[in-house]
């Protein structure tokens, strides 16, 4: 199975909105709402942010919001902060009952 | 509450066998899907494998040869063995738990992660 495709980078300004896109293909993202989202620090273990393509945890500020449109998913955060600044993966379920991780997208907060 | 806790040696030797225990605190393995999960020094996610705590799996394709996934109920526990390793096997290795639900067919996973262990370096060096 192929990882999914992330942007490696993005960046955006205290306050403004980003969006981090997430390609699959019709065995993965686009052919289940199995699509999740973690954010991880440096250090630290991944932490759920959004699950089956747009809901969130308890807990995760309504900052974070999902969608998705054919076989990309994109994680959109607005407003955003200094304690942002991470990075953040997507995840897939597949047709053959396996998970595949995105490759991974590094926040920066300028 | 829950927590999950990698345990296992922090140098293996190269051709030799990895070997990790995930140990569940808090709660019960009963009823739910765990998985392994592993991030090579300044990379992405790689997936491992799942197990249910029945002792079904499920393998990464590119991993499948080498992987093996088991649980021990008594111990509240299940473990990775990942053979024949190299230098690429280097990587802090994670274990998750994958959330459930309950319905008339009984427990079925959602495809997330919604626990995570702290993970545990795992360097692969003679």
């Amino acid at each position: 199975q192929s990882a999914l495709t992330q942007p490696a980078s993005v960046s955006g300004s205290p306050g403004q909105s980003i969006t981090i896109s997430c390609t699959g293909t019709s065995s993965d993202v686009g052919g289940y709402n199995y699509v999740s989202w973690y954010q991880q620090h440096p250090g630290k273990a991944p932490k759920l942010m959004i699950y089956e393509v747009s809901n969130r945890p308890s807990g995760v500020p309504d900052r974070f919001s999902g969608s998705k449109s054919g076989n990309t998913a994109s994680l959109t955060i607005s407003g955003l902060q200094a304690e942002d600044e991470a990075d953040y993966y997507c995840s897939s379920y597949t047709s053959s009952s396996t998970q595949v991780f995105g490759g991974g997208t590094k926040l920066t907060v300028l | 509450q829950v927590q999950l806790q990698e345990s296992g040696p922090g140098l293996v030797k190269p051709s030799e066998t990895l070997s990790l225990t995930c140990t569940v605190s808090g709660g019960s393995i009963s009823s739910y899907y765990w998985s392994w999960i592993r991030q090579p020094p300044g990379k992405g996610l790689e997936w491992i494998g799942y197990i249910y705590y029945s002792g079904s799996t499920n393998y990464n394709p590119s991993l499948k040869s080498r992987v093996t996934i088991s649980v021990d109920t008594s111990k509240n526990q299940f473990s990775l063995k990942l053979s024949s390793v190299t230098a690429a096997d280097t990587a802090v290795y994670y274990c998750a738990r994958f959330a459930n639900y309950y319905d008339s067919s009984g427990y079925s996973p959602y495809w997330y992660f919604d626990l995570w262990g702290r993970g545990t370096l795992v360097t692969v060096s003679s």
